[in-house]
């Protein structure tokens, strides 16, 4: 399978505690992002890289979640203290340079916080 | 800023028969793009179709459409002949210079 692949795919977890998801993008993809999706909602955008370099983070991105993609493979998303706010689907994409900059999603990691 | 509306919760369509879903956008960007994506209950996000801003001709991916009015700011997109396998969540999403923002969706379901 060649497609963008995400581990875990259900996460429960206490409040409080740090969780880490993983993101693996199509190989040759240069870009990858995160998005978080609650329910009833469309995705929203959480952090931006190309290549190693995370050239965009939102402002939904508290001072709480991290975000990193090493040699600029994978990418890992780390949230510290979890909150039951946190509980949401988190989407990973990846892209190829240029337009239409078409994004090619993950099947999600489902993290649901007691 | 970005922002896209799709004012339609939920559509119902017969199986084999043409369905419309709505997509407003508003933008400041002069060059964008406009995508839907359809998210059945499995969760992945698919790609559909992509229509750019400058271009002229209305785009088209099989059974699926995009009719594009810049003046009205609107990317509706078309499905013909609709299949059982096209019930889905679907969500129109627009990118100009900065990232990819989503509407909140429409649920379609198609009935035999």
């Amino acid at each position: 399978d060649t497609g963008v692949s995400q581990d875990p795919r259900h996460k429960i977890t206490k409040r409080g505690q740090n969780v880490t998801f993983r993101c693996d993008p199509i190989s040759e993809h240069n870009r990858l992002y995160w998005y978080r999706q609650t329910l009833g909602q469309g995705p929203e955008f959480l952090t931006y890289f190309q290549n190693e370099a995370q050239l965009e983070k939102s402002r939904l991105l508290s001072d709480r979640f991290s975000a990193e993609r090493p040699k600029g493979s994978f990418s890992t998303l780390e949230i510290q203290r979890t909150e039951q706010g946190d509980s949401a689907m988190y989407l990973c994409a990846s892209s190829p340079a240029g337009v239409p900059d078409e994004q090619f999603f993950g099947p999600g990691t489902r993290l649901t916080v007691l | 800023a970005q922002k896209i509306t799709q004012t339609q919760p939920g559509m119902f369509v017969q199986e084999k028969e043409a369905v419309t879903l709505d997509c407003t956008y508003d933008t400041s960007d002069q060059s964008y793009g406009l995508f839907w994506y359809k998210q059945p209950s499995s969760g992945e996000m698919i790609f559909l179709i992509y229509q750019g801003s400058y271009d002229e001709q209305n785009a088209t991916e099989g059974r699926y459409s995009l009719n594009f009015q810049k003046a009205r700011k609107s990317a509706n997109l078309v499905i013909s002949a609709s299949q059982l396998g096209d019930s889905a969540m679907y969500f129109c999403a627009i990118k100009g210079y900065s990232t990819l923002t989503f509407g909140k969706g429409t649920m379609l379901l198609v009935s035999p």
